[in-house]
């Protein structure tokens, strides 16, 4: 069975630009949350969907957005990037998307913004 | 109060040493506690994970004790080998969806 996967693996943009970050949970999973990792620390939860509807949202500016379609897979919207928003982005699947329900992490996209 | 503090940073340990990774909290409404190991280029992966009502669990190698009154919890690896070398991340969580995560700790098993 696929894990989870997430597109692009490597991104350079500059600052001021938008990305679309994309990830598909394992097959059956109905809930995606999304992760920034800075270098050297723990990841950082920005939102949770679960069936569609965001289920939590994390200390992120509103330049962070995302949403789950009906297969869902989700996206992952950063507007007017700036250089501290270079990190890996982490996408996890979980089958209800309770904490205690084992999240199963995608690879990452590795952004860089310049 | 929602920060979870890991230590040490790094750590190097002999093969078939203990490997012991500590970290503290000061939230008491924190109820689960994973440890995710990551490797290179490779999302966290879960390890282990335990909830404050038990003092200690054990899988394989691999044990979490708990300390409730001293709001901290460390993760023992038996019989380290090269192939446990990873960084290993702490968690802590109080609500449905939001884990809380400690700065990671880079173990580099020595053969």
């Amino acid at each position: 069975d696929a894990g989870v996967t997430q597109s692009p693996t490597h991104l350079i943009k500059t600052r001021g630009q938008h990305v679309t970050l994309r990830c598909s949970p394992i097959s059956g999973h109905k809930s995606v949350s999304w992760y920034q990792q800075v270098l050297g620390q723990g990841p950082q939860f920005i939102f949770q969907y679960y069936e569609k509807e965001e289920r939590g949202r994390g200390n992120f500016p509103d330049r962070f957005s995302a949403r789950q379609f009906p297969n869902y897979s989700s996206e992952l919207n950063v507007n007017a990037l700036l250089l501290g928003d270079s990190a890996l982005y982490l996408c996890a699947s979980s089958l209800l998307g309770g904490t205690t329900d084992t999240q199963y992490f995608g690879p990452g996209t590795r952004l860089t913004v310049l | 109060q929602q920060q979870v503090k890991q230590s040490p940073q790094s750590l190097i340990v002999q093969k078939g040493g203990i490997s012991i990774i500590n970290c503290a909290y000061e939230n008491t409404a924190f109820d689960y506690f994973p440890w995710y190991q990551q490797f290179p280029g490779k999302g966290p992966a879960l390890l282990i994970a335990i909830r404050p009502d038990v003092s200690e669990k054990k899988e394989g190698r691999f044990t979490i004790s708990f300390n409730k009154s001293a709001k901290q919890f460390s993760l023992h690896i038996m019989d380290s080998q090269p192939g446990d070398s990873a960084t290993y991340f702490c968690a802590a969580s109080y609500s449905n969806y939001q884990l809380i995560w400690g700065a990671g700790t880079k173990l580099i098993i020595k053969p």
